[in-house]
């Protein structure tokens, strides 16, 4: 019974480099959140995707983050020309197809990103 | 917006002992909430959550949580605590219409044998 897939589980980039964080679903869930946890910080929302939908992208950083969910493949967080403050784990949260509020988000591993 | 806050962020204690975890929230609305725990080296899994009805709700490996919704507040209760308990655990709100989770800061406790 495979849980939500997160790969890779650590990535390293340089500044101004890009970073591509990939996650997989629970089996059946059409619906993935992305969550950063700074250090010393709790999880903080980011982006809430459905099959090839963005449905809330109120706490994405305005610039250089973006996120997609195809209708084949994983989810993609993807940033651009990263900085060191953008050195965080990143976790992918995936629940049922209702979406409702009251779905239970199942989490993924976490990619722990690290910017020199 | 909402805001979680989850105080003594460091807890240490013995085997057998009773373990409490705070959590507050400031939305006035109708909310969902859930603990997680995070295992070293393991990904976050839902220990228990509350959506409506009993206010005290019970989780896995012993443990439960009382919702006060007069005091904003979902704590987290084990009566005997094991050296296996030792992992970092959030609490975790969402309002209800969104599906938004608002995390606390966690709390890291350690169990000593």
């Amino acid at each position: 019974n495979a849980g939500v897939m997160q790969n890779p589980r650590h990535l390293v980039r340089r500044r101004g480099q890009e970073a591509r964080l990939r996650c997989s679903p629970m089996k059946g869930h059409s619906h993935v959140y992305w969550y950063r946890q700074l250090p010393e910080e709790g999880l903080k929302f980011m982006v809430y995707l459905q099959k090839e939908n963005i449905i809330d992208e109120s706490g994405m950083p305005k610039e250089r983050f973006s996120a997609e969910f195809p209708k084949e493949g994983p989810s993609i967080l993807r940033i651009q020309q990263v900085v060191r403050g953008d050195s965080a784990a990143y976790f992918c949260a995936s629940s049922l197809t209702q979406g409702t509020n009251t779905d239970t988000q199942y989490f993924g591993p976490g990619t722990r990103l690290t910017v020199l | 917006a909402q805001s979680v806050s989850q105080h003594n962020h460091h807890v240490i204690l013995s085997e057998a002992a009773s373990l409490e975890l705070g959590c507050n929230y400031s939305y006035g609305g109708t909310v969902n909430l859930f603990w997680y725990v995070q295992y070293p080296g393991q990904h976050l899994q839902l220990l228990l959550k509350y959506f409506s009805g009993d206010p005290l709700v019970k989780g896995i490996k012993g443990f439960e949580a009382e919702f006060i919704k007069s005091k904003f507040s979902f704590n987290l209760r084990k009566p005997s605590v094991q050296w296996s308990d030792t992992a970092e655990y959030f609490c975790a709100v969402n309002e209800g219409g969104n599906n938004r989770l608002a995390f606390g800061k966690g709390n890291q406790v350690v169990v000593i044998p």
